[in-house]
């Protein structure tokens, strides 16, 4: 079976700090892979998009950035971080085209705050 | 440009007692409609889903949702709540899944409360 995994879970970072979220997928191939970012009230808003290995689409400007160095690899970077980078970040994967039903399949999370 | 309206934030209910979560979208063509949720600190699990067919779609854990073209609407109802579900509640909309870039617009969540 497929299985997603996000870390690190919580992260307490400064302002100007460099950060790092990793995001790996088993059990499937060339997944489509998505980093969302969550704040309260706003609902999910799609940050970056995956179709294959170094191919990245961004949806918002913003000071982060997204990487996909290995099939199942998502990574999501940042030089310096920004007060309001602060949020929950969520991966998620969904089949390749052809074994796509539109179901997003998402990780656990990651707990950002920056102080 | 689609979109998703939630208009309850927060609803209470008694456990035991029916359940309805409202959810209006805003698309130009026929919708994918889905229903998501997630329990506090954790990520989404999708519920159930609407592509074509019936309008009335069941879903895992006794939810159903009902699609209405008319009022674009897909709303979830459940008709007896248990403690457990106690969660927060998003609905989507999207593109058909062509090309694996299917985008989904999430409305902002009703976050469901549970009382004895």
């Amino acid at each position: 079976s497929q299985t997603i995994h996000q870390w690190p879970a919580t992260l307490v970072q400064p302002v100007g700090s460099p950060l790092s979220l990793e995001c790996t997928v088993e059990g499937t191939s060339n997944p489509n892979l998505y980093w969302y970012r969550q704040a309260a009230g706003r609902g999910l808003q799609l940050l970056f998009y995956s179709v294959g290995i170094g191919q990245i689409s961004s949806e918002v400007p913003q000071n982060l950035s997204a990487s996909r160095p290995q099939d199942r690899q998502f990574i999501l970077s940042s030089k310096k971080l920004l007060l309001s980078d602060s949020g929950f970040y969520l991966c998620a994967w969904t089949p390749p085209a052809g074994l796509n039903t539109g179901e997003l399949f998402f990780g656990e999370g990651s707990r950002l705050t920056v102080l | 440009a689609q979109s998703v309206t939630q208009p309850d934030i927060h609803i209470t209910v008694s456990e035991g007692a029916s359940l309805e979560l409202r959810c209006n979208y805003s698309y130009g063509a026929t919708p994918y409609l889905f229903w998501y949720v997630q329990s506090p600190g954790q990520g989404l699990q999708l519920l159930l889903k609407y592509f074509s067919g019936d309008t009335l779609v069941q879903g895992i854990k006794g939810f159903e949702a009902e699609f209405k073209r008319s009022q674009s609407s897909f709303n979830l109802r459940k008709p007896s709540v248990h403690w457990s579900d106690a969660a927060e509640y998003f609905c989507a909309v999207g593109a058909p899944p062509n090309f694996g870039n299917e985008k989904l617009t999430f409305g902002t969540g009703t976050r469901l409360t549970i009382i004895p």
